[in-house]
């Protein structure tokens, strides 16, 4: 498979649990990204990874939420805690090189907080 | 905050009619990107054009750039019920940064 895999699909957890999402880029792909989407907007980012290393956080990636991308291969994000405000989409993306070829995006894991 | 705005929100055609899609940003671009999303699953990139470029073509697709007016145009022709999702445009942003800052969408209904 030559596409980006994100797992699980769907996760369902009660409020204060804490979930992990993985995502499995395109090997030859350097970049990683986490991008989150809400009903009805665009997708809203997260952070980024050159390799191992984190090199971009948003705001919106609070103390609750951590992504780690070990060996610079696969990458997870954890939220812990989680609150109901967190259901959404979560889209992992990968890109070679710069801002330039464009991302190739999973399918996403969809959490929904309960 | 979201860069992209995507005109109309919604758009309803029939199979063969060309759908037009409007984007306007904020602030300067280095590049804008035009993606699709199917219901529930992931984006699929179409097209990226950069700030010096004014138009480019992708199969059925057309993309235009006005940086003056800070917009740009998706045109899809001889559309086909496939076409059938939501396009977002996104712009990456100067300064250094990696991300990429999309709209909040366009649903394209192409009826058969």
């Amino acid at each position: 498979d030559t596409g980006v895999s994100q797992n699980p699909r769907h996760k369902i957890t009660k409020r204060g649990q804490n979930v992990t999402f993985r995502c499995d880029p395109i090997s030859e792909h350097n970049r990683l990204y986490w991008y989150r989407q809400t009903l009805g907007q665009g997708p809203e980012f997260l952070t980024y990874f050159q390799n191992e290393a984190q090199l971009e956080k948003s705001r919106l990636l609070s103390d609750r939420f951590s992504a780690e991308r070990p060996k610079g291969s696969f990458s997870t994000l954890e939220i812990q805690r989680t609150e109901q405000g967190d259901s959404a989409m979560y889209l992992c993306a990968s890109s070679f090189g710069q801002l330039i070829y464009g991302y190739t995006f999973g399918s996403g894991t969809r959490l929904t907080v309960v | 905050s979201q860069q992209g705005e995507e005109d109309p929100q919604a758009l309803s055609i029939q199979e063969g009619e060309n759908a037009t899609m409007n984007c306007s940003y904020k602030t300067s671009i280095n590049n804008l990107q035009w993606y699709r999303q199917n219901s529930g699953r992931g984006l699929v990139h179409l097209i990226l054009i950069r700030s010096n470029e004014r138009e480019k073509h992708s199969g059925r697709l057309r993309v235009t750039l006005d940086t003056s007016k800070k917009s740009s145009s998706l045109l899809i022709t001889a559309s086909r019920a496939a076409d059938t999702a939501s396009y977002f445009c996104a712009t990456d942003v100067q300064g250094g940064s990696e991300k990429l800052v999309f709209g909040k969408g366009m649903k394209l209904t192409v009826n058969p």
